[in-house]
């Protein structure tokens, strides 16, 4: 079974400010991991996506990530906040079939 | 660039009604999926389609019902709707390649 937690249901930072949101997941397979934002009252968009290859995965709008296997980690990075970062993010897994597995999503406050 | 289109962005039903929620992709994706988000719950998988006329149960799937009769569209079925339904429902397809394509969602209340 796969599953994800994502760490802190808020987070604040300041504008340009280090962006740094947790994803944690649990896989018996190899995983396909995924970050997406969500904007108000929106659908899901696609950040950034690891499949196989590089570690290190970069996305839109400046984000990146690391997939950690040692550590089981996937976390989503940006290193200078902006206000219309503001949103919420969502971390996914998935083992390549059909099943998507969902974080409970962390909601990005961007302080002025 | 794909496009999930949900048929309604809003829906207010009463109690006990029947409620269609359509969704159409334009990828000739084989995989469909319906979601339901609740706020500190994330995003649950309802059902899930693989090809025409094919259907798995999600994580929650009690209360709701879907087809799939051709590959582009895909309904989800509120049979009896109540009032614990009312949610954020949100579409969703992928091809083979893993990653999925979202529609805008349907904000449900039923009252």
């Amino acid at each position: 079974a796969q599953s994800v937690t994502q760490l802190g249901s808020h987070v604040s930072v300041s504008e340009g400010a280090l962006v740094l949101l947790r994803c944690n997941y649990s896989s018996s397979v190899p995983p396909y991991l995924f970050w997406y934002v969500q904007y108000p009252n929106q659908g899901l968009q696609l950040l950034l996506k690891y499949t196989t290859g590089a570690t290190l995965v970069k996305g839109i709008n400046g984000f990146e990530a690391e997939f950690k296997k040692s550590e089981t980690s996937f976390h989503l990075t940006k290193p200078s906040a902006h206000m219309s970062d503001a949103a919420e993010y969502f971390c996914a897994v998935t083992s390549g079939t059909y099943k998507y597995i969902f974080g409970t999503g962390t909601r990005l406050k961007v302080l002025a | 660039d794909v496009k999930v289109t949900q048929s309604s962005r809003y829906l207010v039903k009463r109690t006990g009604e029947k409620v269609f929620l359509e969704c159409v992709q334009d990828m000739d994706h084989e995989n469909m999926f319906w979601y339901r988000q609740d706020p500190g719950l994330g995003l649950r998988l309802i059902y899930f389609s693989y090809d025409v006329k094919m259907k798995e149960k999600g994580d929650i799937p009690e209360g709701y019902s879907v087809s799939r009769e051709k590959k582009e569209r895909f309904s989800l079925i509120l049979e009896s709707a109540s009032t614990n339904q009312t949610s954020m429902y949100l579409c969703a397809s992928s091809s083979t390649a893993p990653k999925a394509f979202f529609g805008q969602g349907t904000r449900l209340t039923v009252v």
